[in-house]
């Protein structure tokens, strides 16, 4: 059983377009996360949610819509997509906000062209 | 802003030599974790330590935490081509609302 699973693993698409990328966890955890590892490996928290609430955005541009339509889902939608944009995207959850450890998903490599 | 500053950056080394590879800060964390992570895939958590001066051991691999919580090591010993990977340290700040991660260390073991 895959415990965070995104959807998709890759993603290449166009300068403008808009994409969504899909996250699930089936462990149960309150606290769900999306962050963005750029091509030197370097992970920054983009958004956090406890129990379906916005807790953490981290100046991220508003091109960069996150939805959790229940506790175990964290979809990012991003608008307007662009070169920049362009970097793996992992989705993360922890039992409850503040816990140490995090679970990640696989990622989705986004490649905008 | 809290920074965490790993080191060094790229490590090569032979089968069997031994590593110690640093994550430090001026800022005091709650706890710190370090991860691995594999080609294409996500970060999988190694150990998390949250007293000062805290040592763990995990089969080859040491961590310890530094005394001020600022700073922490991870030393694997006899290393083995399974240790290639990347290494990241991650901080959780003391309000326990973020955490913080390195910018890690690659690490390839050659055979």
């Amino acid at each position: 059983d895959t415990a965070v699973s995104q959807t998709p693993k890759y993603l290449v698409t166009q300068m403008g377009n808009d994409k969504s990328i899909k996250c699930e966890q089936n462990l149960g955890h309150d606290t769900m996360y999306w962050y963005k590892q750029d091509s030197k490996k370097f992970l920054k928290i983009m958004f956090s949610y406890n129990n379906k609430e916005l807790i953490i955005n981290e100046t991220v541009p508003n091109r960069f819509s996150p939805k959790s339509p229940d506790k175990a889902h964290l979809n990012l939608h991003i608008n307007s997509l662009e070169l920049g944009d362009s970097a793996v995207y992992f989705c993360a959850s922890s039992q409850v906000w503040g816990a140490n450890e995090q679970f990640f998903g696989p990622g989705t490599r986004l490649t905008v062209l | 802003t809290q920074l965490l500053e790993q080191s060094p950056q790229f490590l090569s080394i032979q089968e069997g030599e031994n590593l110690t590879v640093y994550c430090n800060s001026s800022s005091v964390f709650s706890s710190l974790q370090w991860y691995r992570q594999e080609p294409g895939e996500g970060p999988v958590l190694l150990v998390t330590v949250v007293t000062g001066g805290e040592v763990k051991k995990l089969k080859r691999l040491t961590f310890q935490f530094g005394d001020a919580r600022k700073d922490s090591s991870l030393h694997i010993t006899a290393a083995q081509p399974g240790d290639t990977g990347l290494y990241l340290c991650a901080g959780v700040d003391t309000g326990g609302f973020k955490t913080i991660f390195g910018a890690g260390t690659r690490l390839f073991v050659k055979a």
